[in-house]
């Protein structure tokens, strides 16, 4: 157990349609960042939150979006589902400033769009 | 913008055997840090080793240790008497931090498939 965890482990649902995963970081860590791992793309940065704020975005797609809340849990909503967007997703989280700290990653979401 | 580049897709070698793994990087960035990333069967993603770029010294973690060569830019990965339970994908990924604290998400590789035969 890495201490990252993501509800649920897998999703299937229907094009057109919006689900919400949801990531708790490690305790302790502030930064939860997303990642998108994809046969097509591989794995891709989404987005970054620090301590509730939005820091930094990747390869986001308008149709995704995401936040952070107080209890620095965060959830990443992805709406108007296509077929392509089937790929597992990752949420990390990193502790303390100093960039050699790692960033855990938690087991991932499966989502599969039918 | 940082690329980086994993030219072999799968490898294979005997256990006990020592396998290095490429990776190439580019960056503009001057405060970067590098990493290998392991993601077996299970899909869960091990942290293997890191390097921040400004330390020459190579690091080195039991079997696991790199050859990272800044000017060209360069990390390699090298597993020493490899077991069967490194077979997996290897990712390697570079990400740049700023002198406030923060870091920005990480740049993959696509990954090198490594398959250790008993």
């Amino acid at each position: 157990d890495s201490g990252v965890t993501q509800t649920p482990k897998h999703l299937i649902t229907a094009t057109g349609q919006r689900v919400t995963l949801r990531c708790s970081p490690r305790s302790g860590d502030l930064s939860v960042y997303w990642y998108q791992q994809s046969l097509d793309q591989g794995l891709q940065f989404l987005i970054q939150y620090y301590n509730g704020e939005e820091r930094a975005k990747g390869n986001i797609l308008e149709r995704f979006s995401a936040q952070q809340f107080p209890d620095l849990h965060s959830e990443l909503n992805l709406s108007s589902l296509e077929l392509g967007d089937s790929a597992l997703y990752f949420c990390a989280s990193r502790r303390g400033s100093y960039p050699s700290y790692g960033y855990t990653f938690g087991s991932g979401t499966r989502l599969t769009v039918v | 913008a940082q690329t980086v580049t994993q030219s072999q897709p799968e490898m294979s070698v005997q256990e006990a055997e020592t396998v290095t793994l490429s990776c190439t990087y580019d960056t503009s960035e001057n405060n970067y840090y590098l990493f290998w990333y392991k993601q077996p069967p299970s899909r869960q993603m091990i942290l293997v080793i890191r390097q921040e770029a400004y330390k020459q010294q190579n690091a080195t973690e039991n079997r696991f240790s790199v050859n990272f060569q800044k000017a060209a830019k360069s990390f390699s990965l090298k597993i020493s008497d490899s077991q069967l339970g490194d077979t997996a994908m290897y990712f390697c990924a570079a990400g740049t931090w700023y002198s406030g604290g923060g870091a920005d998400g990480l740049t993959f590789g696509k990954g090198t498939h490594l398959i250790i035969q008993p």
